[in-house]
């Protein structure tokens, strides 16, 4: 078991670039989460899938941020536009129902936007 | 609505100290929360240091304790006598005792343990 796999593991754009990160969760899971983490704000929620259907997105910023799940291996953070605000490390990690909601963790990507 | 608040950081001990960091929740949507203590310690990615899922139980890893008290809505964290390598981010968090999906992370704690 590779646990969940990140790639890249980090990342620098240019202000206004796009930047696309990506999560291989763990084989038979089958929810997945993305997460912000900030030393200011710390782990923020972004969005979550359960059998590859987006069911919560609520911590997207709306305008820039999209994430899909196009099959069980894979799931992709868009962002459009990159800005400075977004440099930070973002999580994702991968839950089974039968795991009492512990959730295990990819080793992140850094994203700097210069 | 759901929340995890814990103590603000960072929090610096010296060694063979003891600790508590504090946790309380608020899980007005869940009725039988499970709670979890994660840790990321440097250079390593976020992991489970322990989980309760039963009120009124006791969970343990590497000397680290966490009772969940259902009547002060607490599950602290708490250990004897630190050591050096203790030193990371601590993270409560509660989630859902069925359809077990979403999880609400506290902000995290930094602790420093001081040679």
């Amino acid at each position: 078991n590779a646990g969940v796999i990140q790639t890249p593991r980090h990342k620098v754009t240019g202000k206004g670039q796009e930047a696309t990160l990506w999560c291989e969760p763990i084989s038979g899971h089958s929810a997945v989460f993305w997460y912000r983490q900030t030393i200011v704000q710390g782990l923020e929620f972004l969005t979550y899938f359960r059998n590859q259907a987006p069911i919560d997105d609520s911590g997207m910023p709306k305008e820039r941020f999209s994430a899909q799940m196009p099959n069980q291996s894979h799931s992709t953070l868009k962002i459009q536009s990159t800005q400075p605000q977004d440099s930070a490390v973002y999580l994702c990690a991968s839950s089974s129902r039968d795991r009492d909601g512990e959730q295990y963790f990819g080793p992140g990507t850094r994203l700097t936007v210069l | 609505g759901d929340s995890v608040t814990q103590t603000e950081g960072p929090v610096t001990v010296s060694e063979s100290e003891s600790l508590i960091i504090n946790c309380t929740y608020s899980a007005t949507s869940i009725a039988y929360p499970n709670l979890f203590w994660y840790v990321r310690y440097p250079g390593e990615g976020l992991q489970l240091l322990l989980k309760v899922i039963t009120a009124g139980q006791k969970g343990s890893s590497r000397g680290f304790e966490a009772t969940y008290n259902k009547e002060t809505t607490s599950f602290h964290l708490q250990k004897a006598s630190v050591q050096e390598s203790d030193s990371a981010v601590y993270y409560c968090a509660l989630g859902p005792s069925t359809n077990a999906y979403k999880v609400i992370f506290g902000k995290g704690t930094h602790l420093h343990v001081l040679p």
